[in-house]
């Protein structure tokens, strides 16, 4: 069945440093691909999202990088600082059937050591 | 602009209960979506509600159900409360059918069943 998994459930890194965060999904259908940030405590804040007819999208300190070949998502942190100590979650979308269907991965924990 | 609003905060229950969780979204936001994150399941999609009608539904019983007010506000309901229903529930807002663009996340009302 369609999922989305992650290869590295937890993350150590130190400040300053790049964090990469991957993702793998099944649905080669999925369009839409989705990256949230959750701090202890609060609910999922979306970082960035990147849709199929691109492979490479960039926000604030932030990349994503789709790959399609391999059904590959990743999303890197520039200069990661404590702040960005929290679960990420990748989430693609994809149609089955009549309607829209949102997965989200388990979650990767990204540390930030001072 | 406030965002995402999720009441009551905390909820404690016993089993055969049942509970309405209370959602506003952020003003503009026609979608809402619920979601239930447990630390084993991770996120797992509820059902998403756009223009008071249902668009979406994930696998849960039909012991779980929601509704949306014409103002955009949505309630989710729980009844005959099992001890597997222990979890925090995410309500998402978006503009638009939540398979085209991202969610704002509230913070979620953390319910345990005893």
């Amino acid at each position: 069945g369609e999922s989305v998994g992650l290869h590295l459930p937890t993350l150590s890194v130190q400040e300053g440093d790049n964090s990469i965060i991957n993702c793998a999904y099944s649905n080669s259908a999925s369009d839409y691909f989705i990256w949230y940030k959750q701090e202890s405590g609060k609910g999922p804040q979306f970082i960035i999202d990147i849709r199929s007819n691109m492979d490479k999208r960039q926000g604030q300190r932030v990349t994503v990088l789709l790959n399609k070949t391999v059904k590959h998502l990743s999303l890197q942190i520039a200069a990661t600082q404590p702040g960005d100590s929290a679960v990420y979650f990748c989430a693609e979308i994809f149609y089955g059937g009549s309607q829209g269907n949102l997965i989200f991965g388990k979650g990767t924990k990204l540390s930030v050591k001072p | 602009k406030a965002g995402v609003t999720q009441t009551p905060r905390y909820l404690i229950k016993t089993r055969g209960q049942q509970v309405t969780l209370s959602c506003s979204p952020i003003s503009g936001h026609r979608s809402v979506s619920w979601y239930q994150q447990t630390p084993g399941q991770g996120l797992q999609f509820l059902f998403e509600y756009f223009s008071e009608t249902q668009r979406n539904k994930g696998n849960f019983p039909g012991r779980f159900s929601g509704r949306q007010f014409s103002n955009s506000r949505s309630e989710m309901n729980v009844s005959t409360l099992e001890l597997g229903d222990s979890a925090l529930y995410l309500c998402a807002s978006s503009l638009g059918e939540s398979v085209n663009q991202p969610q704002h996340f509230g913070d979620g009302t953390r319910l345990s069943i005893l």
